[in-house]
């Protein structure tokens, strides 16, 4: 069984700022993570991706995350938010035992003020 | 790479017509594709998996009849939402992967169908 956790709905934070959209999961197997950003009323684009080598990861636009098995977590962070970021973010699970079907976390939408 | 391509992107039908929703990977054989259906503000859930030259699994819950999924070959799989009624209103997006732990899934752009 897997499954995602992410800890926060909704995140806002003022340009320029730090972003951390919190996520936890669980998996029997060693499993494959994935953050994905949605803008409105499209598809899902891969922001980055763990899958057993470095456990930080370096993505797109900035962001990256760090893989903790220890905490169970990988939470996504960025240095410095910019107004594009804003969107809806997911956390995804993959096992590699569960024939390829993925979890997603319940979204964190982050809102970027001026 | 890993182009998926989803067709139409929105689509208003009347209520007892039938609506095809067409998921293409352009640039990579895919023989596994997912299709999901997302209600606003919340998680994607996923509706079936959709295997090439057989037929689909379908998530608990989901109505096979009602939902029909054909993946044709291994770039194409469409989703058929018969007799739509206004309660299928929704935003279905579709996913595929060459190596899905490896590579995670690239998603097409997503369909947002109407039913009036």
């Amino acid at each position: 069984a897997q499954s995602v956790t992410q800890l926060d709905s909704h995140v806002s934070v003022s340009e320029g700022t730090p972003v951390l959209l919190r996520c936890n999961y669980s998996s029997s197997y060693s499993p494959s993570l994935f953050w994905y950003v949605q803008h409105p009323n499209k598809g899902l684009q891969l922001l980055l991706k763990y899958t057993s080598a470095a456990t930080l990861v370096k993505g797109i636009n900035g962001f990256e995350a760090e893989f903790k098995k220890s905490e169970t977590s990988f939470h996504l962070t960025k240095p410095s938010a910019h107004m594009s970021d804003a969107a809806e973010y997911f956390c995804v699970v993959i096992s590699n035992t569960n024939a390829g079907k993925s979890t997603f976390g319940d979204g964190t939408t982050l809102t970027v003020k001026p | 790479g890993a182009v998926v391509s989803q067709h139409p992107s929105w689509v208003i039908c009347k209520s007892g017509t039938s609506v095809k929703i067409e998921c293409r990977s352009l640039d990579f054989q895919a023989t596994t594709m997912f299709w999901y259906r997302q209600f606003p503000k919340q998680s994607l859930m996923l509706m079936a998996t959709s295997n090439e030259g057989s037929k689909a699994t379908y998530e608990q819950g989901v109505e096979k009849d009602k939902f029909l999924i054909n993946h044709a070959s291994l770039t194409l799989s469409t989703l058929t939402v018969t007799s739509a009624h206004p309660e299928d209103s929704s935003f279905y997006i579709c996913s595929a992967s060459r190596d899905e732990t490896n590579y995670g899934y690239t998603f097409g752009s997503g369909t947002r169908l109407t039913v009036v």
